[in-house]
């Protein structure tokens, strides 16, 4: 099945403990993206990648660092997790996406920093 | 910043309505404009993608509609099913297609 998958799905962890959240996808796709949502902020993007070793910043990029080794993976890395990084985190992904292919999204993953 | 506005924040109607979700944004450069639906505590799902050069997708009982010169999209739902209700969200992806901007979304609720 062709999918977004993230890892893990929940997690709760404290204050300075570096973590980082996976992403991989199966459909080898060009484009992958990091979103975190929160509550009156909507979705907002934390980084992006236009293929294997091309990352961008977002608009919320503080705090986070991002790879892509290779096509399927791009895993979120907080250094120094803190408390305001308590989000749902989504990936997303698509083939090409300046070809009007569309958008692929994760199921979420809800990070509490204590 | 590029700017993305969804209103209403909230619309509630009687089962069968035909009904049009609003998004406004700034700046007509635009790659991408995709809807999304979000169901609570879970992902997003992708309805319609309309690239710049097109005016308008359909699906099923969706159909979507892009005015660059204006800044806005629609999205028209027809004849509403309970199982519609959701939040439904509007992006826009910029001219390099790679980065990307959410509106807040619009909570519809159909009522059977």
């Amino acid at each position: 099945e062709a999918q977004v998958t993230q890892n893990p799905r929940y997690l709760i962890t404290v204050t300075g403990k570096k973590l980082t959240v996976t992403c991989s996808q199966n459909m080898n796709h060009e484009y992958m993206s990091w979103y975190r949502q929160d509550p009156g902020l909507g979705l907002r993007q934390i980084y992006y990648s236009m293929n294997v070793e091309v990352t961008d910043k977002g608009d919320v990029p503080e705090g986070y660092k991002v790879s892509r080794k290779e096509k399927r993976n791009f895993p979120l890395i907080l250094e120094s997790p803190s408390p305001n990084q308590t989000s749902l985190y989504f990936c997303a992904s698509s083939l090409r996406p300046g070809q009007g292919y569309g958008y692929t999204f994760g199921s979420g993953t809800r990070l509490t920093v204590v | 910043k590029q700017e993305v506005t969804q209103i209403p924040a909230a619309l509630s109607v009687p089962e069968g309505e035909n009904l049009v979700l609003n998004c406004s944004f700034t700046d007509s450069a635009i790659y991408n404009l995709q809807w999304f639906r979000q169901d609570p505590g879970k992902g997003l799902t992708s309805l319609l993608l309309i690239q710049s050069s097109q005016r308008e997708q359909t699906s099923g009982r969706l159909n979507a509609s892009l005015d660059k010169s204006s800044g806005r999209s629609t999205l028209y739902i027809a004849a509403s099913q309970p199982g519609d209700s959701a939040t439904y969200l509007c992006a826009r992806w910029d001219t390099n297609a790679g980065k990307s901007t959410f509106g807040d979304g619009t909570t519809l609720t159909v009522k059977p």
